[in-house]
């Protein structure tokens, strides 16, 4: 398995450009999340998902948008990026509900925007 | 409202050397607590966990009990080594949270030093 895997590794945009970042998990999880760390801040949750079609907004949304169509896939939408969007992007997905499930992390976005 | 704090690093400590990170949590109920490490360039991985009051969590060398009375879950490994440096993060997650979501501290960083 290769886990939950992210693209790209890194990327810089410029000031209100789009992009999408790419999650994909082979875990058959049905829980996944987007989360952004930015130094000093630990992480911050952005949007959830807890199966195909169903999606809702985490901690920190604002500037974000996020699809789920299939179990595997759950991609991030930025548009309009801002200065305040620099940050590492990271997604998680975990297998239910109970407290034993551990999230299983990718290994981060480093996004720029300038 | 809920929330977790870990003491601030970066920590800087000698091979060998006893190792604490203090991680104390506020919460409605009775949450799971978790810590995590992020090593240089990766993604978050599961290091310990504990469900339930009393419970205390260990891999790898690294003891953390769940202590309800001080609302307290430090991390403790007797003797570290260099390839123990990385980022602790401690988190909690509600038991009356349905979606699994995790609340992180805003992480510790230790240096181990040969």
């Amino acid at each position: 398995n290769a886990g939950v895997t992210q693209t790209p590794k890194f990327r810089i945009l410029k000031i209100g450009q789009s992009m999408t970042l790419q999650c994909t998990q082979d875990m058959n999880h049905n829980y996944m999340y987007w989360y952004r760390q930015d130094p000093g801040m630990g992480l911050k949750l952005i949007y959830y998902s807890v199966g195909a079609g169903i999606t809702d907004k985490g901690e920190v949304p604002n500037g974000y948008n996020v699809s789920r169509s299939t179990t595997e896939d759950f991609p991030l939408r930025l548009e309009l990026a801002a200065p305040s969007q620099t940050s590492v992007y990271f997604c998680a997905s975990s297998y239910g509900l109970a407290a034993s499930y551990e999230q299983y992390f990718g290994p981060g976005t480093r996004l720029t925007v300038t | 409202g809920n929330s977790v704090t870990q003491m601030e690093g970066p920590v800087t400590l000698s091979e060998e050397a006893f190792l604490t990170i203090n991680c104390t949590y506020t919460a409605t109920g009775y949450p799971s607590l978790f810590w995590y490490v992020q090593y240089p360039g990766e993604g978050l991985q599961l290091l310990l966990k504990a469900t339930k009051a009393d419970d205390k969590g260990s891999n790898k060398g690294f003891e953390a009990t769940y202590r309800k009375e001080t609302t307290s879950f430090h991390l403790e490994k007797g003797s570290v080594q260099v390839s123990d440096s990385a980022v602790y993060f401690c988190a909690l997650r509600l038991t009356t949270d349905s979606w699994g979501k995790l609340q992180f501290g805003a992480g510790t960083q230790v240096v181990v030093t040969p």
